[in-house]
């Protein structure tokens, strides 16, 4: 099975920073890979799919990059409301891996 | 408006059965991929299983065998039937569309305990 590596676990940043979150897979999933935001006691939103189609309702602050194995996120200036917990998946296959998580905290 | 309703959770003892429902209004279930995910306390989020349009299904390396998901065309529902449970299985489980239209529902609560 295609394994799902996001880095970092954990990240500290204060309001108007650039973030940038990374996933890797262990072998290339084309565009397939998607990146949700999901706060406690809520459902995940989709941000991103097609590895940089920005979901419905998304602001544009969220981007997504890149192919085959390494892909990235970035939120070009911090909002309040982004401090979550953000997710890759790589999806539309046999084994539609999570990537473990990364937390944007203050 | 789309709205994805999920039922079925609940307290269950180990080696239990369960059938989860995901309720669809607004989109088709039947010819268009559908999954559940689900979060288990203080973890990441886990995908469980996945159909395709054309009727595919998947499963999670930790479910096969034990899970199956299934879709009634006359409901427009999502199921997902559990059984042989473990604590490992206790967590808030989700129904979802495909990332690219990006509905999923509030989800439902599984708790196996003895």
């Amino acid at each position: 099975d295609i394994q799902m590596t996001q880095s970092p676990s954990t990240i500290s940043a204060s309001i108007g920073d650039r973030v940038t979150i990374a996933c890797r897979a262990s072998q290339s999933i084309d565009r397939w890979l998607a990146w949700y935001q999901h706060k406690p006691g809520k459902a995940p939103k989709v941000l991103i799919y097609e590895a940089s189609k920005l979901g419905g309702g998304v602001p544009s602050r969220f981007s997504g990059s890149g192919s085959g194995t390494e892909f990235t996120l970035t939120i070009s200036s911090l909002q309040p409301d982004d401090f979550a917990t953000y997710y890759c998946q790589r999806y539309n296959g046999h084994s539609e891996t999570f990537g473990q998580g990364t937390k944007v905290e203050v | 408006e789309v709205q994805l309703v999920e039922s079925g959770g609940g307290l269950i003892q180990p080696g239990g059965s369960l059938r989860l429902s995901c309720a669809v209004s607004g989109f088709t279930v039947w010819n268009n991929y559908m999954t559940w995910i689900r979060h288990p306390p203080g973890k990441g989020l886990e995908w469980v299983s996945v159909v395709f349009s054309r009727g595919d299904r998947f499963y999670a390396d930790s479910v096969k065998g034990r899970f199956t998901i299934s879709r009634d065309r006359s409901e427009n529902t999502l199921y997902l039937d559990l059984t042989s449970l473990t604590a490992g299985d206790t967590a808030v489980y989700y129904c979802a569309t495909s990332p690219g239209t990006g509905y999923w529902g509030r989800g439902t609560q599984v708790t196996v305990s003895s």
